[in-house]
């Protein structure tokens, strides 16, 4: 079954530093996203991407965030300004379109990536 | 307002029994679309049952199976002969029309042997 991976599966980043989160979503996936998990809490939302750009963000989702598509396959987060409060589990997810029938309605999560800010 | 809500923080089951974790949800929509996931201690988020509201049959997957009640806006998870391997948070979803998924802020769910 296509499944969603990323890279790292753990990074340790000093305080300060800016983190690239990297993502492959499903191949025939429309639409796009990154959510946040921090210990403890719940799948928090952070952005969808469609059609290259982004359709919607959360409040967490500040300027020190931002996404890319760059090669039409891969699909980066990039932290500019790591803050201590960042360190989470950051999930890369896609999902098809409604009438892509159950793969489209559902989606897919990666294993995440496990952010540690030091 | 809180989209999903999962009103079980924590629940536990003995081996072999039956549990049922509930949810429930806010919408204006008719149509949507609703989920369980299971993010087990290696921290992945495993689908576990989808339901597509216009359908009135209650989803099943093995021991899994929800109970949709759309007028009450409740979509509960029943897991019938639980396995240790049960063990983990379970989260409700829901997806309108759009692509937007929304999440409720899960359950524990113990097995106790």
């Amino acid at each position: 079954e296509p499944e969603v991976t990323q890279t790292p599966s753990h990074q340790v980043t000093q305080m300060g530093q800016e983190v690239i989160l990297r993502c492959v979503p499903i191949s025939n996936h429309l639409y796009f996203y990154w959510y946040r998990q921090i210990l403890g809490q719940k799948v928090e939302f952070l952005v969808s991407f469609y059609n290259n750009e982004i359709s919607e963000k959360s409040e967490i989702f500040d300027d020190q965030f931002s996404v890319e598509r760059p090669d039409g396959s891969n699909f980066t987060l990039k932290i500019r300004s790591t803050k201590l409060e960042d360190s989470a589990m950051y999930f890369c997810a896609s999902s098809g379109g409604i009438g892509q029938g159950h793969s489209g309605n559902t989606i897919y999560f990666g294993e995440g990536s496990w952010l540690t800010v030091v | 307002a809180q989209t999903v809500t999962q009103s079980q923080p924590e629940m536990s089951v003995q081996e072999a029994e039956t549990v049922t974790l509930s949810c429930t949800y806010d919408t204006s929509e008719s149509d949507y679309y609703l989920f369980w996931y299971k993010q087990p201690p290696s921290r992945q988020m495993i689908l576990v049952i989808r339901q597509e509201a216009y359908k009135q049959q209650n989803a099943t997957e093995n021991r899994f199976s929800v109970n949709f009640q759309k007028a009450a806006k409740s979509f509960s998870l029943k897991i019938s002969d639980s396995q240790l391997g049960d063990a983990a948070m379970y989260f409700c979803a829901y997806r309108k029309s759009g692509n937007q998924f929304y999440f409720g802020t899960g359950t524990s769910l113990t097995v106790i042997p």
